[in-house]
């Protein structure tokens, strides 16, 4: 079956510094791939649609000056978390859609903790 | 607006039969998902309907009806590896996925 990989798995940074996070799909071309939150016992929150060759979109209330998402290529899509704080402290997943339903493939998921 | 609604939380006894429910208002259909988050853990995905009627897929199924927007994800023979959140989640006319809350399973021995 088709393979999101995230990276890293988990991440600790100090207040006002930058985090990057990769998303890639391994076995598939992905010119869509979405950015989820999730805080603790809280269900997913989409942060913006991650598109290749274009800007990304973002959800209302997300500041897309803090959380910079890059479309690379086909198979990356990046997160660069920027000045963390540590109300940013959270678990960060990336998802990819494949086939005709469309199904999204979750990577693992990255937990941030910013100190 | 959309929205998706499923129980918070849901208790059943190993072995037995639990129907969890998700009701939903959305802008279009293209489908609906479920998938099963263990805690600190991506999502999996469990099943996709896009007709009416029953899915089955070994110890788990999912119904929908389309003209109530309503679906469940019946699981039987609960082990204790069961025991997750369960979401529910539709996808709209614009192929975004609206995601309900989450159930949480617990399943006791």
């Amino acid at each position: 079956g088709a393979v999101v990989s995230q990276h890293p798995s988990w991440v600790i940074c100090k207040s006002g510094t930058s985090v990057k996070i990769e998303c890639r799909s391994l076995d598939f071309q992905a010119t869509t791939m979405f950015w989820y939150r999730q805080f603790p016992k809280q269900s997913l929150m989409l942060m913006a649609t991650s598109n290749e060759g274009s800007k990304a979109t973002y959800e209302q209330g997300v500041e897309k000056d803090k959380f910079l998402i890059n479309h690379a290529s086909l198979t990356l899509s990046t997160l660069t978390v920027t000045s963390a704080h540590p109300e940013d402290s959270s678990f960060y997943i990336c998802s990819a859609p494949l086939g005709q339903t469309y199904e999204q493939y979750f990577g693992p998921g990255t937990r941030l903790t910013v100190t | 607006g959309q929205n998706i609604d499923q129980p918070t939380e849901m208790t059943a006894t190993e072995g037995a039969i639990v129907q969890i429910n998700c009701t939903y208002q959305t802008s279009g259909f293209n489908g609906l998902f479920w998938y099963q988050q263990h805690a600190g853990e991506a999502p999996t995905f469990l099943s996709y309907n896009v007709l009416d009627g029953l899915e089955e897929k070994g110890r788990f199924s999912s119904f929908l009806s389309r003209s109530k927007g309503y679906s469940y994800l019946l699981l039987k023979e609960l082990q204790m590896k069961d025991s997750a959140s369960y979401l529910c989640a539709v996808m709209d006319s614009n192929y975004q996925l609206i995601w309900g809350a989450g159930t949480k399973l617990i399943i006791k021995p």
